[in-house]
């Protein structure tokens, strides 16, 4: 089945580590997204790929991290500087990236700092 | 930047009513979604609609974009409707801006 994977479900960090948040799609889109969203809130963009090898800062992107040196996906780090991590993060990928594209959604990763 | 503003914030339904959600955008848009994000969080894509009127099963979506706003419409609702509404526009590039959502629960 075609679609976008999140591991792990959730995840418990103890302050001052270093975690990652695995994303992968298998829908050949070239765009892909991290968002943060907060209990109550919207979605925030942390960062943004269009292509692989390139990627741009979202509005919330201090203390995280991204790579994307495969199409397929798009790991997030959060660094030990964010300083209020706990929070929902989902992925996403769309097909060109371009402001007509539609996005769809990972199942997301509930990260909790102990 | 673009304001994006959803009414109500809280709805609660009898099982079978039907229901409006309100979508108001303060600029252009080149991209307007609207999502369902059930309790256990996943998002779920329902209607791409930048303009005009879309219908699928008991949803249908309208956005009148020279008035900037979008109206989801629930008819015949169910438990399975419950979950968080967002409406999510995009004005240019790559960044797509999201409401605070409206919350429905659907009472059996």
């Amino acid at each position: 089945d075609g679609g976008i994977t999140q591991s792990p479900k959730y995840l418990f960090r103890k302050e001052g580590q270093n975690v990652t948040l695995s994303c992968e799609q298998n829908l050949n889109h070239d765009a892909m997204y991290w968002y943060r969203q907060d209990p109550g809130q919207g979605l925030r963009l942390i960062y943004y790929s269009q292509i692989v090898n390139d990627f741009q800062k979202g509005d919330i992107a201090e203390g995280y991290s991204v790579s994307r040196e495969k199409k397929e996906s798009f790991p997030l780090t959060v660094t030990s500087a964010q300083k209020n991590p706990t929070a929902f993060y989902l992925c996403a990928s769309a097909n060109g990236g371009t402001s007509t594209d539609t996005q769809y959604f990972g199942p997301g990763t509930r990260l909790t700092v102990l | 930047g673009i304001q994006v503003e959803q009414s109500p914030p809280d709805l609660i339904l009898q099982e079978g009513a039907n229901s409006t959600l309100r979508c108001n955008f303060s600029d252009s848009v080149n991209n307007l979604q609207w999502f369902h994000q059930n309790p256990w969080g996943q998002l779920i894509n329902l209607f791409y609609i930048p303009s005009g009127t879309k219908q699928n099963g008991r949803l249908s979506a309208t956005t009148v974009a020279t008035e900037r706003y979008s109206l989801l419409y629930i008819s015949s609702s169910q438990t399975t409707d419950s979950g968080v509404y967002f409406c999510a526009v995009n004005t240019g590039g790559f960044k797509t801006i999201f409401g605070a959502g409206t919350r429905l629960f659907v009472k059996a």
